[in-house]
């Protein structure tokens, strides 16, 4: 079974700082894809960031980055240049493998409450 | 632009009746929706995945009677919560998969809806 970990309840940065959101996952499936969701207060999840297994190059996506290490079975998120609006809760997900023949959902971690102070 | 919709955004009823909650997929065709549940201060847990012309399939410890899924049409899927309780009170949230270039599964992400808030009294 997978497992998504995000050990960080709550993180504060100061503004216009870069901040790291630590997620590990466990599986024996060499073929998966990670994702980062953002959550703000209003309860929408957007979308943030994707990384798939096979990906030899980190992935980026304006201020955010996928810090992928395979062997370590870490994926964590790098914002750089925080802004107020960065603040809400952050969620690390995994989908299930493209061989298992499954509906490919995502099972998440339990999230990040990031705080960015001014 | 939004690439799901989700409608009500918010609802509050009293115990014992039933609340439907529509998913809708913009601009694309969406064989296999995802609904999910998040309790005040937890993660989101998947409770069924929707699929169109054919039964949901359930997580375990579900209540396929009580969350009846609906998937319709390629667009449209919808999630019925019967006979209500305030146990059910919950944030529900759709998703749907979008394809990678020239429909890669590899390179497939999910976006979500708004989401929905039910409040039972």
């Amino acid at each position: 079974a997978q497992k998504i970990t995000q050990t960080q309840p709550g993180m504060f940065v100061q503004e216009k700082e870069a901040v790291t959101l630590d997620c590990t996952y466990d599986t024996s499936d060499q073929s998966y894809g990670l994702f980062w969701y953002k959550q703000p207060s209003s309860g929408e999840m957007i979308f943030l960031i994707y990384q798939g297994s096979y990906d030899e190059q980190n992935a980026t996506e304006g201020r955010y980055s996928l810090n992928f290490q395979k062997a370590r079975k870490s994926a964590n998120l790098v914002i750089s240049a925080s802004q107020l609006g960065d603040s809400a809760m952050y969620f690390c997900a995994m989908r299930e493998p493209l061989s298992s023949g499954s509906a490919r959902q995502l099972t998440f971690g339990s999230g990040t409450q990031l705080t960015v102070l001014p | 632009g939004a690439v799901v919709s989700q409608h009500p955004s918010r609802v509050i009823c009293k115990s014992g009746t039933s609340v439907k909650i529509e998913c809708r997929s913009l601009d694309f065709q969406a064989t296999t929706m995802f609904w999910y549940r998040q309790f005040p201060k937890q993660s989101l847990m998947l409770m069924a995945t929707s699929n169109e012309g054919s039964k949901a399939t359930y997580e375990q410890g579900v209540e396929k009677d009580k969350f009846l899924i609906n998937h319709a049409s390629l667009t449209l899927s919808t999630l019925t919560v019967t006979s209500a309780h305030p146990e059910d009170s919950s944030f529900y949230i759709c998703s749907t998969r979008i394809p990678g270039l020239a429909g890669s599964l590899y390179q497939e992400t999910q976006y979500f809806g708004p989401g929905t808030r039910l409040l039972v009294l």
